[in-house]
């Protein structure tokens, strides 16, 4: 069975450096195919994918981010940490991470965890 | 990177009727669409993969069809679980987007 949790600060202050884990279990980041992406929601609004990394560290980051954005493993671990540098009030929702082969879908997904960004 | 546009934005019906939700690409996704479902307060769960497979678990009203371009995720014959948010997702290539929703509530 296959889960994942992520883990971070609740509440953060502009310009800061958000730091999430996710910890899963059920799988091995060094199995071929295999990766983690990280996805977010705004309180009341849409899923916006934002990162991903594979178990050959290929990285992958959304354009509109990127610049933002660190994405690593710690395979003996079983954990993938994201940076988000700079943190904005605009930054604050629900942050999942979720298990995704190659060529395949984000299932499942991690229960999410809140950020608050706010001075 | 492609827009997935979803319609409507909020669907009311009633407990056995049929929901009809599109999703519209900005340019051909082939057959690379998904379907999520997404109650209060918990994680997104897939249902649909590759446009009309169905997820472990997903019971048989839950279908969808397209190609290309446009999507279309029907559930019939609404069960009182089914009311719910319920978002589009592309792999077709990166960046991976998502639509921005179709909320199914109770008329």
């Amino acid at each position: 069975q296959i889960t994942l949790k992520e883990s971070g600060p609740t509440l953060m202050t502009p310009t800061q450096t958000l730091t999430l884990t996710c910890t899963f279990s059920g799988f091995s980041l060094s199995t071929t195919g295999v990766g983690v992406g990280w996805i977010r929601q705004p309180p009341g609004k849409a899923l916006e994918w934002f990162a991903h990394i594979y178990w050959n560290d290929e990285k992958q980051y959304s354009p509109s981010l990127k610049s933002r954005l660190t994405i690593t493993k710690d395979t003996s671990k079983n954990q993938v940490v994201v940076t988000m540098t700079n943190i904005d009030p605009a930054d604050t929702g629900t942050y999942y991470c979720a298990y995704r082969r190659q060529a395949s879908w984000f299932d499942p997904w991690g229960q999410g965890t809140l950020v608050t960004v706010s001075s | 990177e492609i827009v997935l546009t979803q319609s409507p934005a909020t669907l009311s019906l009633s407990p056995g009727e049929r929901a009809t939700l599109s999703c519209r690409a900005s340019q051909s996704v082939s057959s690379y669409v998904g379907w999520y479902q997404q109650k209060p307060g918990q994680a997104p769960r897939l249902l649909i993969y590759d446009v009309s497979n169905r997820a472990t678990g997903i019971p048989a009203r839950f279908s969808g069809s397209g190609s290309g371009t446009d999507f279309t995720l029907t559930i019939s014959n609404l069960e009182p679980e089914d009311f719910a948010v319920y978002y589009c997702h592309h792999r077709s290539n990166w960046p991976l987007t998502f639509g921005g929703g179709t909320k199914v509530e109770i008329k």
